[in-house]
């Protein structure tokens, strides 16, 4: 079993719709969580930190469940430029920051 | 201005012939860590630093080496390389302070003829 699962999509959306993501991990012992956003062929980059009570920024919403080891992604009135892979991030517990990936969730917004 | 630093770009070795990946920082970040990252797939850790302390994953092929000179380099080597290691090459540097997140570099995509 994979340490971090992710529905790969695509996810096809109009401009405007509100979608989500989840994302399961199978570490019971991790710590912090992440969503991080990756453009073709580009590096990942750090969209939003997922904090245990749920936190928003702007049109997007993380949410954690550690007892079902769970996190979602809402994103709400979707723009062209929110195309992209979404990757959920854990970072497990053993000292270092070692960080582990999702394979990502591909978005495609359109017109 | 960039602050994690791939050289080069695209890289293009032949089957079997040694490659070297650098990366380079600017942030005087303690962490350096190697991904490789395949299509479609997520990015996996070969290896990190903790300043001079090397950690290898337990599943990172012996064909995969890497060298920290100094707090800003950092070197991937490819001592053979094959088809199956064709892919994008992620350098990203961190502090070591819990929810620190990752810098990573614009990566190297190797192609291995």
């Amino acid at each position: 079993r994979k340490e971090v699962e992710q529905d790969p999509g695509p996810f096809n959306v109009p401009e405007g719709a509100t979608v989500a993501f989840n994302c399961t991990y199978s570490n019971s012992a991790s710590q912090s969580f992440f969503w991080y956003r990756q453009d073709c062929r580009k590096e990942p980059k750090l969209l939003m930190s997922v904090y245990s009570s749920g936190n928003e920024d702007g049109r997007f919403t993380a949410q954690l469940n550690r007892a079902s080891q769970y996190i979602s992604l809402l994103i709400r009135d979707s723009k062209l430029s929110d195309s992209a892979t979404y990757l959920c991030v854990v970072r497990v517990s053993g000292g270092y920051n070692k960080l582990i990936f999702g394979a990502g969730t591909r978005l495609a917004v359109h017109p | 201005d960039a602050m994690v630093i791939q050289n080069p770009r695209y890289q293009v070795t032949q089957f079997g012939k040694p490659v070297t990946l650098s990366c380079s920082q600017t942030l005087n970040h303690n962490v350096m860590y190697w991904y490789q990252q395949k299509s479609s797939q997520a990015p996996k850790l070969l290896f990190h630093y903790y300043d001079k302390d090397f950690n290898n994953e337990a599943d990172t092929p012996d064909n995969f080496q890497s060298r920290r000179p100094n707090t800003s380099f950092c070197f991937l080597d490819i001592r053979s390389p094959g088809l199956g290691d064709a892919a994008m090459y992620l350098c990203a540097t961190s502090t070591n302070s819990g929810l620190e997140k990752l810098f990573f570099g614009s990566g190297t995509q190797l192609s291995v003829l």
